[in-house]
Formats: C-alpha cells, sequence, structure tokens
C-alpha cells in the first residue's frame, strides 16, 4: 500500500515570500489532516477536511493561511506570506475516517521550511 | 478543546531497563489514544493505541495503560534497546476529529 506522499521535501524561501505544499493521501482515505511541527513541539493540527470539506480549521491563521482539497483527494497547503515563526516541519496525514469510529492517522514524510 | 499534556520530556535509560511515559488528557469525551514514535527526520508513526473501552493493550515489549475517571494514560516499553531510542508522542482525540498531540518525550537508550 502506497504512503500519503508529500512535496517537496524541503523549501527554504525569504520571509514575504509564498509558498505552496502538496499532499496525496493514501487512496481511499476520506478524511486528511495538515499540521505543523515546530522543532521540538508535537504536531498541531491545522485543518481537517472530510472529503472535501472542512471539518476544523479553527487552528489555521487565516490571514496567511489557506487549504484546499479539491475533489476531495489531493489537498495544497499555501502560505503568503510566510512569517519567521512560519518555520516548521508541515506534515500532511490521512485516515480512512469511517463514520463513527476513529480510525489511524497515517502521515507523510513532511515538508520542511525554513523561512529566513 | 483538547488539552494533552506529556512528561518526561526527556528520559535516559540503560538498555534493558522499562521505560514508562505519562500522559493526561483533558476532554473527557475522548474516546482514542494513540502514541506515535518519530526519529529524527522521519515521520511519526503509530506503535500503539488503545480506546476507552479498554483499559490495557499489550504488543510485545510494548504496552499502555488508560485510566478513564483520571483522565491519564501511559507507554510502558520493557526491555528497552538502542533502537528504541526516539521521540515519543501521545495523543487524544475523539470520534470524528483530529488527534491531538502531546509535545513528546525524547527517549535515550544506551547500551
Amino acid at each position: 500500500e502506497a504512503g500519503v506522499a508529500q512535496s517537496p521535501r524541503y523549501k527554504i524561501i525569504e520571509k514575504r515570500q509564498s509558498v505552496a505544499f502538496w499532499c496525496n493521501p493514501i487512496s481511499g482515505h476520506a478524511t486528511l489532516y495538515w499540521y505543523q511541527q515546530i522543532l521540538g513541539q508535537g504536531p498541531k493540527l491545522l485543518i481537517q477536511f472530510q472529503n472535501n470539506g472542512v471539518v476544523d480549521d479553527s487552528q489555521l491563521p487565516k490571514d496567511r493561511f489557506s487549504a484546499e482539497r479539491l475533489k476531495g483527494v489531493d489537498s495544497t497547503l499555501k502560505i503568503q506570506p510566510a512569517k519567521l515563526e512560519d518555520s516548521a516541519v508541515y506534515l500532511c496525514a490521512s485516515s480512512l475516517g469511517r463514520t463513527g469510529r476513529v480510525t489511524e492517522a497515517f502521515f507523510g514524510q513532511g515538508t520542511r521550511l525554513t523561512v529566513v | 478543546g483538547e488539552n494533552v499534556e506529556q512528561h518526561p520530556s526527556t528520559l535516559s535509560v540503560q538498555e534493558g531497563d522499562s521505560a514508562v511515559i505519562k500522559c493526561t488528557y483533558s476532554d473527557s469525551a475522548s474516546n482514542y489514544f494513540p502514541w506515535y514514535k518519530q526519529e529524527l527526520g522521519k515521520r511519526p508513526q503509530l506503535i500503539i493505541d488503545i480506546r476507552s473501552n479498554v483499559g490495557e493493550k499489550k504488543d510485545q515489549r510494548i504496552a499502555v495503560t488508560l485510566n478513564k475517571t483520571a483522565k491519564h494514560f501511559s507507554l510502558h516499553i520493557t526491555e528497552t534497546q538502542p533502537e528504541d531510542s526516539a521521540v515519543y508522542f501521545c495523543a487524544a482525540s475523539m470520534t470524528g476529529y483530529a488527534l491531538n498531540f502531546g509535545k513528546g518525550t525524547s527517549l535515550l537508550v544506551t547500551p
């Protein structure tokens, strides 16, 4: 079974520039998550999709971050404009999302973003 | 929202000893408690999970216990090996919602 695919693996940008990350979840997984992991901390949820609808984006800084999941499969996360404090690993995860049951979340390798 | 506290932040043990990591959660509606292992520069990977209808679960050298009344759960690793060295994260969630992670425990197993 193919895992969660993310690209790029690494990105270095200057502050105030924009950047986009891409995620392809495991085939058949209805739920997709974007997490931000700052060095030395646990992953923090940015947004959760169920198919192509948003379940939770309460911790997404909407003035600069946006995410979409067109057609309920791939997803992109964008930051515009980037700030120094956005330097982190951005992890995408997916799960089956069966109704009435929590299912295991599988993580991608992540995109390491450095803002200089 | 859910708040997950994890202790200790670092743990050093001798090979062959046991390691215990503890977490507490705040939302009594949480019903799923996984543990992830993350090696340096790699993705978090699930090592064991427990649901709220079970008090204990074991998989070879790894076990997890859950006390719903006290809202805490623990990871136990027995007969530790150097390859167990990694950062371990606990998490909590409820059906339909995302995982809320603790801040992680850096485990070092010395030969």
